[in-house]
């Protein structure tokens, strides 16, 4: 049974710094990956798929990789700021159409 | 871009009331997915449908069934609802994610349904 880890479950950190949140999964034979953003009270936001034949995708201040060999992948936030404030989940879809989440990172930026 | 609408923000019924939760989607997705998210239990899967009329159970059906009679419309219904219900409801659709290029499989979500249960 996939199971899918994201460390750290809360983050803190001041404007402007780069930062990396992780995801790391346990079956390695994944169809995609895909990060969301979920503001509180809200739906989730799809930000990046990265399906199982790329390494990485880019959006604006935002790059996500995928090393399927180790079960991870990091997405990079470039330039942090107030507004990216909101938690962070991770997806796998291993067969079918189902997808397992992760647990999801509190991300706090502080003006 | 993707559109999934759910009918309802905010509801709150009795114990014992039949409750329905719509979801519609607007890009002619085969996937659609009902979802309940808790604290502390992260986004559990309620239903699946991949078509028309075709459902498949998730992790946590109990007390829950679906209804798929068009491929834009999934509901959620709550036979007898029970405050143990109370929770918040995330309507979800993708495509297949094979066949034709551009096909992703990525999943959209609606802005859910938050439901108390008195």
């Amino acid at each position: 049974k996939q199971e899918v880890t994201q460390i750290p479950a809360a983050l803190s950190v001041p404007e402007g710094e780069n930062l990396v949140l992780n995801c790391s999964f346990t079956d390695s034979a994944i169809y995609n990956l895909q990060w969301f953003r979920q503001d509180p009270g809200k739906g989730l936001t799809s930000l990046l798929l990265i399906q199982s034949s790329q390494r990485e995708q880019t959006s604006g201040r935002l790059n996500a990789s995928l090393d399927k060999s180790s079960g991870r992948s990091t997405l990079y936030i470039a330039a942090s700021q107030p507004g990216d404030s909101a938690t962070y989940l991770c997806a796998v879809r291993t067969s079918g159409s189902r997808l397992t989440f992760g647990e999801g990172t509190q991300l706090t930026v502080n003006p | 871009d993707v559109k999934v609408t759910q009918s309802s923000r905010y509801l709150v019924k009795r114990t014992g009331e039949k409750v329905f939760l719509e979801c519609v989607q607007d890009m002619d997705h085969e996937n659609m997915f009902w979802y309940r998210q808790d604290p502390g239990l992260g986004l559990r899967l309620i239903y699946f449908s991949y078509d028309v009329k075709m459902k498949e159970k998730g992790d946590i059906p109990e007390g829950y069934s679906v209804s798929r009679e068009k491929k834009e419309r999934f509901s959620l219904i709550l036979e007898s609802a029970s405050t143990n219900q109370t929770s918040m409801y995330l309507c979800a659709s993708s495509s297949t994610g094979w066949g034709d290029w551009g096909n992703t499989g990525e999943l959209f979500f609606g802005e859910g349904s938050r439901l108390t249960v008195l």
